[in-house]
């Protein structure tokens, strides 16, 4: 079965510090790799993807993701956190094929502090 | 290109009462997904449709069901509405390759249902 940890419920960082949100799968196959974003009161919105080649992924607005199979973890980053950077942040797996859906980690709560 | 729209986005009913949502993915994407959303369990998949079949299914009861329309527009709907269905029901779509599962979803706002 896949799942996903997100060790971290919640994190305040400082605006301009840098973020690093942790995520650890598991899963049997090669997976399928997401980061989300979700703002209060609003959908998911997808920050960045992985499924093969450079283990390293950028995203939008400034993130970062890197695979690291060893560690089955593919923390996000970003270098310099904005305020407009709170919210909850999800990991998802998936299936590169098969019918199987994506599942979510808990998510990870962000607070920027000015 | 518009993106998944859901409807209605806030709605209120009584425990034993039945509620139905919609979802419009993106144009030309013809997978449709429903999750659900709450503080306690965070979010669980329900099911996904594929050209009007349902080709997946979360761990939930009979009381949650859903279809899909020939258009790709779908709706799901719960029967018998208890309080811990009280929740935020978000829709994704996807394009894909037939027969493939990659893809990224995409998701609506969703429709925050509160079960009194």
């Amino acid at each position: 079965a896949q799942s996903v940890t997100q060790p971290d419920i919640h994190i305040t960082v400082s605006e301009g510090a840098s973020l690093e949100l942790r995520c650890n799968y598991s899963y049997g196959a090669t997976p399928y790799l997401f980061w989300y974003v979700q703002s209060p009161g609003q959908g998911l919105q997808l920050l960045l993807k992985y499924f093969s080649g450079d283990t390293l992924v950028q995203g939008i607005k400034g993130f970062e993701a890197e695979f690291k199979r060893s560690q089955s973890s593919f923390n996000l980053r970003k270098p310099s956190v904005h305020w407009s950077d709170a919210a909850e942040y999800f990991c998802a797996v998936g299936a590169l094929t098969g019918r199987r859906a994506l599942t979510f980690g808990s998510g990870t709560r962000l607070q920027v502090q000015p | 290109k518009a993106g998944v729209t859901q409807t209605p986005r806030y709605l209120i009913k009584t425990r034993g009462q039945q509620v139905t949502l919609s979802c419009s993915p993106i144009s030309g994407h013809r997978s449709v997904s429903w999750y659900q959303q709450t503080p306690g369990q965070g979010l669980q998949f329900l099911f996904e449709y594929f050209s009007e079949t349902q080709r997946n299914k979360g761990n939930f009861p009979g009381r949650f069901s859903g279809r899909q329309f020939s258009n790709s527009r779908s709706e799901m709907n719960v029967s018998t509405l208890e309080l811990g269905d009280s929740a935020l029901y978000l829709c994704a779509s996807k394009g894909q390759l037939a027969g493939d599962s990659t893809g990224e979803l995409f998701f609506g706002e969703g429709s925050r249902l509160t079960v009194l």
